[in-house]
């Protein structure tokens, strides 16, 4: 049973553009979600992170939303580079929820492409 | 954030050996973890592993075939023994920090033949 979703295994974009990556998950106790990126043959890059006691959280071109009734986040690159150019993995704990050891679920990630 | 290593990038093995990875943090760290990403899956968390007492596994994931050390607060070891080609993947440690976000390092790929 996969808790956490990425639907989309890949995502074009232009440069200039917005960059829109969703992700899903089902279990109600999750309740930090964080975002990291990963180039190939390096470890993923941590980019931000969200509480549930939010629903949305800022840093410079990366905007991380979070719709809890709907169990949903997304990311919003802008504006998107082709530097940008990776895999994303959405990910979650319920740390705060009394998980044990702290544990990271993942999602399948997202390759984005940015074109020049 | 903390830097971290590990030893070695990549290997290729024989069915039926081991191979122990080495991952090295320039500071200390309460909280070191090890992940494999199996080709076009997701990062799955093995196991934890904290220094004092023995690592905590996932299910699934087994002391006798994922044996873990963790001597000190900067450094930990990941064996995977009696390899199969099932057992390729990429194995990645991670350290905690600022109380919620993990940093990773920069994986060890690992192919059996």
């Amino acid at each position: 049973d996969q808790q956490v979703k990425q639907n989309s295994p890949s995502l074009s974009v232009q440069e200039g553009r917005i960059s829109i990556l969703n992700c899903d998950y089902t279990n109600s106790m999750f309740d930090y979600f964080l975002w990291y990126k990963k180039y190939p043959a390096e470890g993923p890059t941590f980019l931000i992170s969200i509480s549930s006691i939010k629903d949305k959280n800022e840093d410079g071109r990366f905007t991380v939303f979070l719709n809890k009734s709907a169990k949903h986040l997304s990311l919003h690159i802008v504006p998107s580079q082709p530097g940008d150019s990776a895999v994303y993995f959405c990910a979650a704990s319920d740390w705060n929820s009394g998980g044990s050891n702290y544990k990271l679920t993942f999602g399948k990630g997202t390759l984005l492409t940015v074109n020049p | 954030s903390a830097v971290i290593s590990q030893k070695p990038s990549r290997d290729i093995c024989q069915r039926g050996t081991s191979l122990t990875i080495q991952c090295q943090v320039d500071s200390q760290v309460t909280m070191m973890f090890w992940y494999r990403q199996q080709p076009g899956q997701s990062l799955t968390l093995i196991a934890t592993a904290n220094q004092g007492s023995e690592a905590t596994y996932e299910s699934g994931f087994v002391i006798d075939k994922f044996p873990i050390s963790r001597p000190n607060l900067t450094f930990s070891t990941l064996t995977v023994s009696n390899m199969s080609p099932e057992d390729s993947s990429i194995y990645l440690c991670s350290v905690l920090e600022q109380g919620y976000e993990q940093y990773f390092g920069p994986g060890t790929r690992l192919t059996v033949t």
